[in-house]
């Protein structure tokens, strides 16, 4: 079967960085993504990633292992408004996308 | 770039009566749309999607049904509600090649 595995909950301090990990096994790969979703509202994009390596995009990086079928979001400087679950999803063979269950970040001060 | 309109965006609704949510699609042409469904503190359960006019795919079989009568309008309906269909309802937009936009969704409560 197909299935993405990402921690259920993390803590970490405003102002340090913070790293969510997303592995995944699926019927084929088409790239894989990340998603914010702030409690109450709708999941909205942050990142997607095709082939190997980092993406950057301002204080959010993303990076795949396509060998390794692993994933990590990499948080820096964090923000109390950081707080939020993130989600991974893997579009497979079929160009359905397969979710993770989230992962829920929570900022101390 | 594309935006997905969802409404509305918070339902109480008895059990039994009937349920229609509706979803539409600017700014794009023929894109793949999709119904989630979210329970509370859980992930995205994929309930329909659809590639284009009259095309339906259910994912998950339950009391609920979707129709898409025209291309960027896609909608979500049941005949009569049971309390297990609360939840956090989804629409979201794909084209090719283009991350997937959701729509700000629809808190259903059945009571």
């Amino acid at each position: 079967g197909q299935n993405i595995d990402q921690p259920t909950e993390m803590t970490a301090t405003e102002g340090a960085i913070v790293q969510i990990n997303c592995t995944y096994q699926t019927s084929g790969f088409n790239g894989l993504f990340w998603y914010q979703q702030h409690a109450g509202e709708a999941p909205t994009f942050l990142s997607y990633n095709v082939l190997d390596g980092l993406e950057e995009k301002g204080r959010f990086s993303s990076f795949l292992s396509r060998s390794k079928g692993y994933s990590y979001l990499l948080l820096k400087e964090l923000q109390m408004k950081d707080s939020a679950s993130y989600l991974c999803a893997v579009r497979d063979s079929n160009y359905q996308l397969i979710w993770g269950a989230g992962t829920k970040l929570i900022i101390k001060p | 770039s594309q935006t997905i309109h969802q409404w509305p965006a918070t339902l109480v609704q008895p059990v039994g009566s009937p349920l229609s949510l509706e979803c539409t699609v600017e700014g794009t042409s023929n894109p793949n749309l999709y119904w989630y469904r979210q329970a509370a503190g859980r992930g995205l359960q994929l309930l329909f999607y659809s590639v284009g006019i009259g095309q339906i795919s259910s994912e998950v079989p339950q009391n609920l049904s979707a129709s898409r009568p025209q291309d960027r309008q896609f909608i979500l309906s049941s005949k009569k509600l049971l309390l297990s269909d609360s939840g956090f309802y989804l629409c979201a937009g794909q084209t090719y090649n283009s991350p997937l936009h959701f729509g700000n969704g629809t808190r259903l409560t059945v009571t």
